[in-house]
């Protein structure tokens, strides 16, 4: 079974500049979840999707941080414009289904770098 | 709200001694998972374990070891006669019921370093 595919895997911009992460989770997998995590800090969840629709996005700083899961398969995630603030790994995870325990699997995540 | 500490921000040991992992969570639901994951320098999350609240029952995999205490709302790890691969930051995490959804949240990790 192919993993959580994420790219790119390393991206540095200049602050104010915008940035998009792609995620591609495990195929069939209704839950995708994008994860903030800033050096030194455990993963902090930034929007969950339950097929094409979000579930949870009350840690999304909605002012400049904007996510799409189109077709409830693959997701993006897009920053604009960023801040210096915004460095972090960022990670995707999917899970069969959103209620009860069904597992997660994360990907190798993002690690942007805002200069 | 549910809560994950992890008091312990980083640990250095020498290859084989044992190490304990503490974990403390909050949470307002009944029924809830915790977890155990390792992040080794390549940064990727490695499950190592998941549990049950209706399951207090300790587990033992080879060097690793899980003591889960409802009582006192600890999950705590433990690893015999560590050795140098060990060396990672660990997270431990919780994923509520009823009231949290689906979300896992994470404690700040523990960096564990195992000397030779």
């Amino acid at each position: 079974e192919a993993g959580v595919a994420q790219s790119p895997r390393y991206k540095i911009i200049e602050k104010r500049q915008s940035v998009a992460f792609w995620c591609n989770p495990i195929s069939g997998h209704a839950t995708l979840y994008w994860y903030q995590q800033i050096l030194g800090q455990g993963p902090k969840l930034l929007i969950q999707f339950q097929n094409n629709g979000v579930v949870d996005d009350s840690q999304l700083p909605k002012d400049r941080f904007s996510a799409e899961r189109l077709k409830g398969v693959d997701s993006t995630l897009k920053i604009q414009p960023a801040k210096l603030e915004d460095s972090a790994v960022y990670l995707c995870a999917s899970s069969p289904r959103g209620r009860g325990y069904y597992g997660y699997t994360f990907g190798s995540g993002t690690r942007l770098t805002v200069v | 709200a549910q809560k994950v500490t992890q008091a312990q921000t980083e640990i250095s040991v020498v290859e084989k001694e044992d190490v304990t992992l503490d974990c403390v969570y909050e949470t307002r639901d009944t029924t809830y998972y915790l977890f155990w994951y390792k992040q080794p320098p390549s940064g990727e999350l490695v499950f190592l374990i998941r549990r049950n609240s209706f399951d207090e029952q300790n587990e033992i995999s080879g060097r690793y070891s899980w003591n889960f205490q409802k009582s006192t709302s600890s999950f705590n790890f433990t690893i015999t006669a560590s050795q140098v691969v060990d060396s990672a930051v660990y997270f431990c995490a919780l994923k509520g019921g009823e009231t949290s959804g689906s979300r896992l949240t994470f404690g700040e990790g523990t960096q564990l370093t195992v000397n030779p």
